[in-house]
């Protein structure tokens, strides 16, 4: 049974890098896509990006310029850093897995969640 | 990028009857559309990709319909279990978007 649990802190300051890992279990990372996905409180989903078990990324073209999003397989483990948060960045964060030979859609396994609250 | 409407956003009905929800698309995306189920506190589950496929365990009540740029989920008979907001997401169009939810609440 594939899991995944996101991991970070859930209070990140103003103009601060908000960093969450995503860690896998009961498959190997390779051979999928792997993204990051949001929701505000109260509100709908945001796809942020994706990556690739070979390290390629693809980012929400409205993010692009603060996220980062990294891989390690030996961890089987991936990453979101997303830089210069403010508090239209609190929302719930959702790692998820694409299904194998899909990219951008659909995610067949997500993870619980994990709220991240910007202050000021 | 590709704005989906989903309508209603709230549909009031009962356990055994049929829901109707609507995904409309500002471009096309050919077939590549699916349905998510989330309920409180959970994340999105998968319910139909590719417009009418059916994810693994998703029991048959659940189905889906449409091309183009119109799109339809259905829920036979429904169960209690089924009260929740679904959500289209589609994958033509680059940024992956998804629409702003049908909540189907018990009348």
């Amino acid at each position: 049974q594939v899991q995944l649990q996101e991991s970070g802190p859930g209070l990140v300051k103003s103009s601060e890098t908000l960093s969450l890992t995503c860690t896998v279990s009961g498959d190997s990372i390779s051979n999928y896509y792997w993204s990051w996905i949001r929701q505000p409180p109260g509100k709908g989903l945001e796809w942020i990006g994706y990556m690739y078990y070979s390290g390629t990324t693809n980012y929400n073209p409205s993010l692009k310029s603060r996220v980062t999003i990294s891989v390690d397989t030996s961890r089987n483990q991936f990453s979101l850093k997303l830089s210069s948060v403010t508090a239209a960045d609190t929302a719930v964060y959702y790692c998820a897995r694409c299904a194998r030979g899909y990219s951008y859609g659909p995610w067949d396994y997500w993870g619980q969640g994990t709220l991240v609250t910007v202050s000021s | 990028e590709n704005v989906l409407t989903q309508s209603p956003a709230t549909l009031s009905l009962s356990p055994g009857e049929t829901a109707t929800l609507s995904c409309r698309a500002s471009q096309t995306v050919s077939s590549y559309l699916g349905w998510y189920q989330q309920k409180p506190g959970q994340a999105p589950r998968l319910l139909i990709y590719d417009a009418s496929n059916r994810a693994t365990g998703i029991p048959a009540r659940f189905s889906g319909s449409g091309s183009g740029t119109d799109f339809t989920l259905t829920i036979s008979s429904l169960e209690p279990e089924d009260f929740a907001v679904y959500y289209c997401q589609q994958r033509n169009n680059w940024p992956p978007t998804f629409g702003q939810g049908t909540k189907v609440e018990i009348k």
